[in-house]
């Protein structure tokens, strides 16, 4: 059973396109992430979410619009996608913060804004 | 703002040779350190969660060991399969960070037959 899964896997579109990212957890956890991971593969948090509502926003354009229908689900919209946004971006979930906070990763979409 | 600092950048060990990873943290209060593997096109896979200075745990040939400043993962007698991105990822004690984890730029460990 998949615990995290997101769609797609790979995305290739234009510069100046509008393109979503979805994930869903099966795991009951009430807290969800997204991650984007450069070239150099270093991880970095983008935004949090727990029971749907927006806990971390780190600094991360305007144009990234993350939504959570429900605790399920955490999709990623991006606007005006820029050749900078070309990156592997992961979703993660985890069950709060106070117990042991694993956080448990989906396989990541690769965008490549061309 | 937390650090995490990982070495070697790159690790290449012939199989059953035994080595460790380092990864060098600096946060203003210790909620959680953490390892995760990463296999190349995949998502990161959690390994260990460690709370405290003396902390160890183990899991097949991994032992992950923890200090004030720093985690090592051991990894003994290593396999071919055991080749992967290992990521160190720490969680500081701020009472409304909601898990935001800081990754470290992790080590490529390669493993020959």
């Amino acid at each position: 059973d998949t615990a995290v899964s997101q769609t797609p896997k790979y995305l290739v579109t234009q510069m100046g396109n509008d393109k979503s990212i979805k994930c869903e957890q099966n795991l009951g956890h009430d807290t969800m992430y997204w991650y984007k991971q450069d070239s150099k593969k270093f991880l970095k948090i983008m935004f949090s979410y727990n029971n749907k509502e927006l806990i971390i926003n780190e600094t991360v354009p305007n144009r990234f619009s993350p939504k959570s229908p429900d605790k399920a689900h955490l999709n990623l919209h991006i606007n005006s996608l820029e050749l900078g946004d070309s990156a592997v971006y992961f979703c993660a979930s985890s069950q709060g913060e106070l117990r042991s906070g694993t956080q448990y990763f989906g396989p990541g979409t690769r965008l490549t804004v061309l | 703002e937390d650090q995490v600092t990982q070495s070697p950048e790159a690790l290449r060990l012939q199989e059953g040779e035994s080595s460790s990873l380092n990864c060098s943290y600096t946060v203003s209060g210790l909620r959680g350190l953490f390892w995760y593997r990463q296999d190349p096109g995949k998502g990161p896979e959690f390994l260990f969660t460690l709370y405290s200075a003396g902390e160890e745990k183990e899991k097949e040939r991994l032992k992950a060991t923890l200090t004030k400043k720093e985690s090592f993962l051991h990894i003994t007698a290593p396999k071919p399969e055991d080749s992967a991105t290992y990521l160190c990822a720490v969680r500081e004690n701020r009472g409304t960070s909601y898990g935001k984890l800081t990754f470290g730029q992790g080590t490529i460990l390669t493993v020959h037959p």
